[in-house]
């Protein structure tokens, strides 16, 4: 069975300094993988995605993410954070060939100081 | 292009009460659509799916239930409202590459 593990439920930066938020699947095969952000109160916001090919992702805002196939991870990166970026990151993986269910870490939430 | 809504955006309602939310998408045909509800600090949990007019799956055994009478709309409802079934709850769409869009969602709060 899919499962994604987001180890870090809290982080805290400085602005301006850079990010990364760690996320890691359980899954037998290449699958899909996804970075979703919330800010309170809102739906998730689509940041990125991979299917295949290039392991690094761009995405929007300034987010990069990388698959790494050997570690099973999939992990968001900025290198600059802005104060706006305070919100909750969800990691989520999708099996191909099925119906199309994702499966979501339980979050993280982050929160950047001034 | 493609816009999902949900309503109401918030909604008070006293426990044994009955319950309706409702999505709608534009902008795209029979979508797969999906219903999770989301507690603090226990991320998304997927409630319904349905992959077209009339076909619900349901993941979890609980109080709800989930229709969809027309191509673009989602319900989910209840008969009698639990204290547990309070949450933010989500409604989404799959896009052509498995990613799921989401709608604003809906703060449910059972007294």
């Amino acid at each position: 069975a899919q499962s994604v593990t987001q180890p870090d439920i809290h982080i805290t930066v400085s602005e301006g300094a850079s990010l990364e938020l760690r996320c890691n699947y359980s899954y037998g095969a290449t699958p899909y993988l996804f970075w979703y952000v919330q800010s309170p109160g809102q739906g998730l916001q689509l940041l990125l995605k991979y299917f295949s090919g290039d392991t690094l992702v761009q995405g929007i805002k300034g987010f990069e993410a990388e698959f790494k196939r050997s570690q099973s991870s999939f992990n968001l990166r900025k290198p600059s954070v802005h104060w706006s970026d305070a919100a909750e990151y969800f990691c989520a993986v999708g099996a191909r060939g099925s119906q199309g269910n994702l499966i979501f870490g339980k979050g993280t939430k982050l929160s950047v100081k001034p | 292009s493609q816009t999902i809504h949900q309503w109401p955006a918030t909604l008070v309602q006293p426990v044994g009460s009955p319950l309706s939310l409702e999505c709608t998408v534009e902008g795209t045909s029979n979508p797969n659509l999906y219903w999770y509800r989301q507690a603090a600090g226990r991320g998304l949990q997927l409630l319904f799916y349905s992959v077209g007019i009339g076909q619900i799956s349901s993941e979890v055994p609980q109080n709800l239930s989930a229709s969809r009478p027309q191509d673009r709309q989602f319900i989910l409802s209840s008969k009698k409202l639990l204290l547990s079934d309070s949450g933010f709850y989500l409604c989404a769409w799959r896009g052509g590459s498995h990613e799921q869009y989401f709608g604003p969602g809906t703060r449910l709060t059972v007294t």
